[in-house]
This record gives structure tokens, sequence and C-alpha cells, in this order.
């Protein structure tokens, strides 16, 4: 799997648009982006992935560049719940991996919401 | 509610004391897995199991067994557990689906401390 490269922190205002940058200038045509969090030691949660066409769902939007090397993930409206680890995790998949399906974590950004 | 099931979810024990951690899931899943995370090394993968009766090691499987009667569960057994194993543990869960890439739901996670 392609490696992963984000910022160790970042900080963002109650309220406001969080955005989250990845890159992985390795990463293959087969290959997808997804984004996973972790609040407090807990279970990481799934956010959002995509192949190359932006993403939008319930939590997060997903937008990637059009060279696929780099991505954003954004939180619409940042809340002081979303403090948490989000991880960038590029993946194959799973028929192509040879099923193995695993998640390969790196360390992550830690986003900190600010009242 | 489809979820993952840890039990328990905190557990101190003493050096060569063999324990179970327990994991169930509801949503049918065939695939299941094993992390541990560690301060500064992040999620490794310790186990994970396609199928009934298919399992198979992650990156750091030793100290470790596995099983899979049921698809439903997938417990992780210490044998003789040693300080070394004490570490913040997750089961998760997916789908193995040929069409597409889907997600991964964790359980909340069991904090071993082995004395």
């Amino acid at each position: 799997d392609a490696k992963t490269t984000q910022p160790p922190s970042m900080d963002c205002a109650e309220g406001r648009a969080a955005n989250l940058p990845c890159n992985h200038s390795t990463i293959s045509g087969n290959e997808y982006v997804y984004w996973y969090r972790q609040i407090h030691s807990q279970g990481p949660q799934y956010i959002i992935h995509g192949l190359k066409n932006n993403e939008t769902n319930e939590m997060a939007s997903l937008i990637i560049t059009e060279d696929r090397k780099s991505s954003t993930l954004i939180l619409p409206h940042a809340t002081l719940r979303d403090t948490a680890v989000y991880y960038c995790i590029v993946r194959a998949n799973h028929i192509t991996q040879g099923g193995s399906e695993k998640l390969v974590f790196g360390k992550g950004t830690k986003l900190t919401v600010n009242p | 509610e489809a979820q993952v099931t840890q039990n328990p979810r905190y557990l101190i024990t003493v050096t060569g004391k063999k324990l179970t951690v327990t994991c169930s899931q509801n949503m049918n899943h065939e695939y299941m897995s094993w992390y541990r995370q560690d301060p500064g090394l992040g999620l490794r993968q310790i186990y994970y199991s396609m199928n009934v009766e298919v399992t198979d090691k992650g990156d750091v499987p030793e100290g470790y067994k596995v099983s899979r009667k049921e698809k439903r569960n997938f417990p992780l057994i210490l044998e003789s557990p040693s300080p070394n194993q004490t570490s913040l543990y997750f089961c998760a869960s997916s789908p193995m689906n040929r069409d597409r890439n889907t997600e991964a739901f964790f359980g909340q996670g069991t904090r071993l401390t082995v004395v």
C-alpha cells in the first residue's frame, strides 16, 4: 500500500470548517483513499473513502486532487466532539491485495477543535 | 444496531495466566481481525480471519492465538501473557465485498495490563 503523510497536529475553531490534508504521492491506480478517526482511545471510526471522484456523506467531504497524489478531508462545521486523531489510509481493493483487508494506520493528525 | 462487541473492556492480569478476550459482531461479516495499539507504534494487526475456520497471521502474531468457529465470534487468546503484551486491543470486522471497498467496524477496545 502507498505511504501517506499527514501533519501531526492541527487546530480548528468550533463551527468553522476543518481541512485535513494528506499526501499520497505514490498511490497507484487501484488504491482507494480512506479516512478514519479515533476519539480518545476509542475504536477507530470510518469516515469516508474515495477512488478519484470527490465524495460527500453526512460526516465529511473528501476532495482528491486530479493526479490523486493528495487529498483533503473536510469537516464542514467542526464541533468539540470532532476532536480526535484522523488517519488517512491508502489501500487497494481486497481482492488484488490477496484478501488481508489490513488497514495500515500511520500516526495521523491530531485535530483539536477549540471553543 | 450494527456493532462489534469486545469483552472485557479492562483487564489486569499476572504473567503466565491464560486469558481470552472475546469479540462478537452482529453484521454477518466474513472478515475479522485483531489489532494492538501502543504509544509511538500505532495500530498493528495481530491476526485476521477471512471466514469460519480460516485464520492467518498479521504483523505481530507472536504470543497470541485466535479461533473462528462461528462467523460472529473471533476470540483472542493469550496462552501465557507477558508484560510486553500490555496494550490496547481492538477487534474489527468488515464484509468481503468483491464489487466495492467497504468500511471496517471496530470494537471499543480492551485495555490489558500484564504485571
